[in-house]
């Protein structure tokens, strides 16, 4: 059974500050890594993806990946109101290619307080 | 304007109904799957397809059905069957899931509600 954990939180941030979020996962062969942001109500939408171990960065977000230890993370910098939301870490499995869909964990609740 | 839809928005089944729900996509894309996602939880696999005429089951297919008949188009049906049917569905597509960054792009989803 493949697994994504994430912690649930909620995880409350003050604006302006970095905002950390992490992933574990148990298929030690999966390929690549997303995170996905979703307003309460509304469908993920894609923040960035990484395959490759160490940091991606992208603007106020890096994702950082560690394949031998299992963990994926965002930081979120300069934290705004805005970022509050549920942070969605999605792995791509090693078997299929990632052509049965991805495997979601169950999202890290991130608020922002002004 | 390219993109995935989904309809309707919103739905209510009654006990005992069939309902299907509609997803279409103008991205040319190659496999679209549907999830779904209850309150608190992430988002679980229902059914995949990578081409027209061919689909998969995914991590929780009991009490739904699909068909693939045009590349745009994947709807699901919640049969009967389904024993808990009320939750958020979401239909995404990719353009090529053999490759890693293969990103997938969600609809807007349907929220349906049993009565």
């Amino acid at each position: 059974q493949k697994e994504v954990e994430q912690n649930s939180g909620p995880l409350s941030v003050p604006e302006g500050a970095i905002a950390s979020l992490n992933c574990t996962y148990s298929d030690r062969g999966s390929q690549s890594f997303f995170w996905y942001r979703q307003y309460s109500g509304k469908s993920p939408e894609l923040i960035m993806f990484i395959y490759s171990n160490g940091d991606k960065e992208d603007g106020r977000f890096t994702a950082q990946l560690n394949k031998a230890s299992q963990y994926v993370s965002l930081l979120i910098r300069d934290s705004q109101p805005s970022d509050s939301a549920t942070y969605l870490c999605a792995v791509n499995p090693s078997s299929g290619g990632g052509a049965d869909g991805l495997t979601f964990g169950k999202g890290t609740h991130l608020i922002i307080q002004p | 304007d390219g993109g995935i839809t989904q309809s309707p928005k919103y739905l209510f089944r009654k006990e005992g109904q069939n309902v299907t729900l509609s997803c279409e996509q103008n991205l040319n894309h190659d496999a679209m799957y549907w999830y779904r996602q209850d309150p608190g939880q992430g988002l679980r696999l229902i059914y995949y397809s990578q081409i027209v005429n061919d689909f998969q089951k995914g991590d929780i297919a009991e009490g739904y059905s699909v068909s693939r008949e045009k590349k745009e188009s994947f709807p699901l049906t919640v049969t009967s069957a389904q024993k808990n049917p009320t939750a958020f569905y979401l239909c995404a597509s990719s353009i090529d899931p053999g490759l890693a960054s293969d990103e997938q792009f969600f609809g807007p989803g349907t929220r349906l509600t049993v009565l």
